[in-house]
């Protein structure tokens, strides 16, 4: 089946050690979004790609970064994750063709000690 | 910029009952509608949503919602809730932006269900 993966689905880093979550997509879609979602709270869109275009929301902290090398793959790193970062991360993809609906990946844990 | 506000914050309600789940969005051009649902420890399913036309969207597992211009809501309503309905339920909204889509979410529902 067509889907979103990330990897891991849990995660614990250090306090300011970095770290980098992953996504796949078998949806060929050209759009890739990361949302930070914290308990009991709505999804925050953190950035999101058009194809290779990076669009970065206002208020993202610097401390993090994204990449895509390629259609399938989008990466989040967070260079020095403070305990404010302990948060599920979410992935969704979506493409114009298929009516801007955003399909979610099961989202990474993150745990910072 | 568009926002999303959902009143309910936590409704409890036993099986069978009726469900409505309020969502208001502010933005003043033409906007894209969804429900999203969360079950417990899974992740975001579109339940149903809302571009154009009949303004009475049906979704899945019995759910619809009905968009309303003139008050700027889109309500969730389901006639007989289940145990299985239990989850986090999410209003959201884009603004068309061909290729841009900027899903802006409210804060959400947390749905609980006696059996």
């Amino acid at each position: 089946d067509a889907m979103v993966i990330q990897n891991p689905r849990y995660q614990v880093t250090q306090f300011g050690k970095p770290v980098t979550l992953s996504c796949s997509q078998t949806l060929n879609h050209n759009v890739m979004y990361w949302y930070q979602q914290k308990s009991s709270q709505a999804p925050k869109l953190l950035f999101h790609y058009y194809d290779k275009d990076f669009n970065n929301e206002a208020d993202t902290p610097d401390n993090f970064q994204s990449r895509r090398p390629n259609t399938s793959f989008c990466f989040l790193d967070i260079r020095s994750p403070g305990l404010g970062d302990a948060a599920m991360y979410l992935c969704a993809t979506s493409d114009p063709g298929t009516g801007e609906t955003q399909y979610f990946g099961p989202g990474t844990r993150l745990l910072v000690l | 910029a568009q926002s999303v506000s959902q009143h309910n914050h936590h409704v409890i309600l036993s099986e069978a009952a009726s469900l409505e789940l309020g969502c208001n969005y502010s933005y003043g051009g033409t906007v894209n509608l969804f429900w999203y649902v969360q079950y417990p420890g899974q992740h975001l399913q579109l339940l149903l949503k809302y571009f154009s036309g009949d303004p009475l969207v049906k979704g899945i597992k019995g759910f619809e919602a009905e968009f309303i211009k003139s008050k700027f809501s889109f309500n969730l309503r389901k006639p007989s809730v289940q145990w299985s309905d239990t989850a986090e339920y999410f209003c959201a909204v884009t603004v068309s932006n061909f290729g841009n889509e900027k899903l802006t979410f409210g804060t959400g529902t947390r749905l609980t269900i006696i059996p």
